[in-house]
């Protein structure tokens, strides 16, 4: 089974970037959720690159080889929570989630 | 109306049965799949199984002699069944809507129900 490795935590101000990484030997296509404090996850990310409609521009996701990375720019309070990567696992024949990164926006 | 909408029992004792109802009232049955994916307290998400409108399961490997999926298409509802409970199966329990074609190509988890508590306490 593969593991994705995220940051615990990463903290920016407000109105700046924060990226947020996810690395694993099995990444192949990258998909992101964010999970806001007492909700539940939503899909920010699919295929690496592609937001579900309603997704903010302020989001944006990248991938080179085994390696992704989730891009917020113009960091609002109201983006505080966890996110998370996630991505097929052949092994499993299901998705395999990352540890989860809490973001803080000082 | 929410578009998922879950319940069940929310304590249970050691080797009990977990049991846990999905219902989807939103879009083509037909076209989605739904996973099952837990969230231990303070920790990250497990995806547990997923099914389609024909009962096709998956289960992941190292809870599958415990896991059983269902389906119930004329009442659009999805069920979970976890037998043999311990504490480690404490954790907020999902059910998910998924678009995917069943071989990994892609898995898009589009919506996520609000999440039911299973307490495993003697």
């Amino acid at each position: 089974q593969s593991v994705l490795t995220q940051p615990p935590s990463v903290s920016e101000a407000p109105g700046q970037r924060v990226t947020i990484s996810c690395s694993g030997s099995g990444l192949n296509a990258a998909y992101w959720y964010q999970q806001l404090p007492g909700k539940s996850p939503k899909l920010l990310i699919y295929f690496d690159d592609l937001k579900p409609s309603g997704v903010s521009d302020r989001f944006s996701g990248s991938r080179s080889g085994t390696s992704a990375s989730l891009a917020i720019s113009g960091l609002q309070s109201e983006d505080e929570g966890d996110y998370y990567c996630a991505t097929w696992d052949d092994t499993l024949n299901g998705p395999v989630f990352g540890g989860g990164t809490k973001l803080t926006v000082l | 109306q929410e578009q998922l909408q879950q319940w069940g029992a929310g304590l249970l004792k050691p080797s009990e049965t977990l049991s846990l109802t999905c219902a989807d009232y939103r879009g083509s049955f037909a076209d989605f799949y739904w996973a099952w994916i837990r969230q231990s307290p303070g920790k990250g998400l497990e995806w547990i199984g997923d099914i389609n409108h024909t009962g096709s399961t998956n289960y992941k490997p190292s809870l599958k002699s415990r896991v059983t999926m269902s389906v119930d298409t004329s009442e659009r509802q999805i069920s979970l069944k976890l037998t043999s409970v311990t504490a480690a199966d404490t954790a907020l329990y999902y059910c998910a809507r998924v678009l995917t074609d069943g071989s990994g190509t892609y898995y898009n988890i589009v919506y996520w129900g609000q999440g039911t508590l299973v307490t495993v306490s003697s």
